[in-house]
């Protein structure tokens, strides 16, 4: 299958800083990337659709302001959480829907905010 | 997007199919099932998709049933690796995948 990628694996910042997090599909154009996060024992939860060179649609309740997504090539998108707290600990995963409309995840980010 | 039901949890043993069940009642013509599994702290693994008719390919067997209403993924010989939660998600062309809670499989000795 396809292979969508992200970095970093894992990431460890302090309250009030900002985190920049790539997904990178490497084997096909994605168009639509998208954004979820995922709390200790729930499922996933979309916060944004991003689309390459437009601007990015966001869940009801996510703060556009404190997650920045960035679409600017048909391979890459990148979520910035800015001034980062505690509760925005989380595991953060992308996926990429590739021409066939099937979406592939990547292997996900894991941000403590200290 | 229409709602699917899948039982909280399954197990099953090594080396034996493990038949996933999934309920659509509500899928409408036009929606696609699509399957994922997601391993402890990984991102979700994409298995296979169909629109209505049974589909194959080399991680696993799709059935889907004459009206559509339900379906079941099939794992001809599961191995430990395969212990993960399934997903089972009904989707139309550009919609974004919803996930629900999915089936804990344990797959054991």
């Amino acid at each position: 299958g396809a292979v969508v990628s992200q970095h970093p694996s894992r990431v460890i910042c302090k309250s009030g800083t900002s985190v920049k997090i790539e997904c990178r599909s490497l084997d096909f154009q994605a168009t639509t990337m998208f954004w979820y996060r995922q709390f200790p024992k729930q499922s996933l939860m979309l916060m944004a659709t991003s689309n390459e060179g437009s601007k990015a649609t966001y869940e009801q309740g996510v703060e556009k302001d404190k997650f920045l997504i960035n679409h600017a090539s048909l391979t890459l998108s990148t979520l910035t959480v800015t001034s980062a707290h505690p509760e925005d600990s989380s595991f953060y995963i992308c996926s990429a829907r590739d021409p066939g409309d099937t979406q592939y995840f990547g292997p996900g980010t894991r941000l403590t905010v200290l | 997007d229409a709602k699917t039901t899948q039982p909280p949890s399954m197990d099953c043993a090594e080396g034996r199919a493990a038949n996933l069940p999934c309920n659509h009642s509500t899928i409408s013509g036009n929606e696609y099932v699509y399957w994922y599994r997601q391993i402890h702290s990984q991102g979700p693994q994409y298995i296979i998709h169909g629109l209505k008719n049974n589909e194959t390919n080399e991680m696993a067997s799709l059935i889907i049933t004459e009206d559509r209403k339900s379906s079941t993924l099939i794992l001809p010989h599961a191995t430990l690796r395969d212990t993960a939660v399934y997903y089972c998600i009904v989707v139309s062309g550009y919609s974004t995948l919803t996930f629900g809670k999915g089936t804990m499989l344990l797959v054991s000795p």
